[in-house]
Parts: structure tokens; sequence; C-alpha cells
């Protein structure tokens, strides 16, 4: 089974447009990070969140952690092209391992 | 097995050995991945094979790390001299194409250097 969870596994939007990306444990959370992957390209760290209701921004990109809810949110405003790719949370559900969600592949419109 | 395996599974050494961790990808995946765990940390990256072209090493610490890909396929991470900081969970990915598919994980080298 799948210890994490991202929904929408696919987000087409129009650029300009917001969005959400939503990454929920089924167990609890030591810490949560958030990666993009582009082109032909490794993972490339975006930020990590350790406490419950933490929230981190850069640039345009937002996310939350619920502690409560085991569930990790990351939104991003009026996108850009430059935004597309995969996005991937990852978290510390076990000490010192990494657990990976499925992944959502985000694609923007000009 | 059908995902990402990698050997071993946990790695202690002393101070200024070498050592060599192994990553067998997912068969058919041209994509291979390399990246490390430090305590607290997320992932970075190390390296990226893509097909037969040269690797992507922009993510190596040091020139005490290199890795090898024979055949496309099983690749090889060695880590000269180790020191201390180099303790880490080693963690190797694969994709099926260059373009944007989901990577998928090995279950790591938990590498400790004493």
């Amino acid at each position: 089974s799948q210890e994490l969870e991202q929904s929408p596994q696919s987000l087409i939007v129009q650029e300009g447009k917001n969005l959400t990306i939503n990454c929920t444990s089924s167990k609890t959370l030591y810490g949560l990070y958030w990666y993009k992957q582009k082109y032909g390209e490794g993972l490339i760290f975006l930020m990590m969140l350790q406490k419950g209701g933490e929230e981190k921004s850069h640039e345009k990109i937002t996310a939350k952690l619920d502690e409560k809810k085991q569930q990790s949110s990351l939104h991003i405003t009026a996108s850009q092209p430059s935004h597309a790719g995969i996005y991937l949370c990852g978290a510390d559900i076990r000490a010192n391992n990494l657990f990976f969600g499925t992944g959502t592949r985000l694609t923007v419109i000009p | 097995g059908a995902g990402v395996s990698q050997s071993p599974s946990n790695k202690v050494t002393e101070k200024g050995k070498d050592v060599e961790l192994r990553c067998d990808p997912i068969s058919g995946h041209t994509a291979l991945y390399w990246y490390r765990q430090s305590l607290g940390q997320g992932l970075e990256f190390l390296i990226y094979f893509q097909g037969n072209s040269a690797p992507d090493k922009s993510g190596l610490p040091s020139d005490r790390f290199s890795a090898e890909r024979t055949g496309g396929s099983v690749s090889t991470l060695t880590i000269q001299r180790t020191q201390q900081e180099d303790s880490a969970v080693y963690l190797c990915a694969s994709s099926l194409s260059p373009t944007l598919d989901t990577q998928y994980f090995g279950p790591g080298t938990r590498l400790t250097v004493l």
C-alpha cells in the first residue's frame, strides 16, 4: 500500500491560474518535503516542513503542513510555464527513512 | 523483482575506507539518478545518467565521489576515503525516459562512517 498519496495525479492549468497539490500520509509525519522534477533533471528540493501548522513560501509557491490531518498542501499562485513538471512529496514516516508520494504532473498552458 | 533494488542495505565503514554502493534500476528504464539524504534533511541530488550520454555530475559533493553505469543498466556509486560527513542514506531512482516520467526509488543504502 502507498504510504503517501498525492492528488491530483495530473493537473493542467492555464497560465496565471492558482493551483493546489495535496499530499496525505497514512501514518504520522515527522517531516514533510516537497520536490520538483524538471525535464531530464534530478529532483529539486523545494522546501521542508517539520512542525504542525508550519507554512513556508518560496517565490510563488507556498506549502503548509497539517499535522493532525497528516497532510500537506502545495499551492502555486499565478502559475507560469516554468512551474511545469512533476511535484513529489516525501516524508519521514519512520526515523531516517524517506517515503515518497505518487507524484503530480503539472502542465501550464501559456 | 519489479522495482529498483540497492545493495547493501546497510554499510558501516571506517573513516578513510572506500565504499561501493550498487543500484539495479527497473528493467528498461533509461534514466538513473543517485541522491543522498542526510539526517533531518531532504534529498540531495548527486548524479544523473541518461542512456549512453555523459552523466550529469553537477551534484557530486567532491572528487571523492564517482559513479558508473555499465551497459546502461546497473550503476555503482563509489566514495573514496570516506569521511564522517558522508554518513547518509544513499538513494537510487530510475525512470522510463528522459521526459517527465515518475522516478521510482530504491530502498536506499544506509552508510555510516565511523
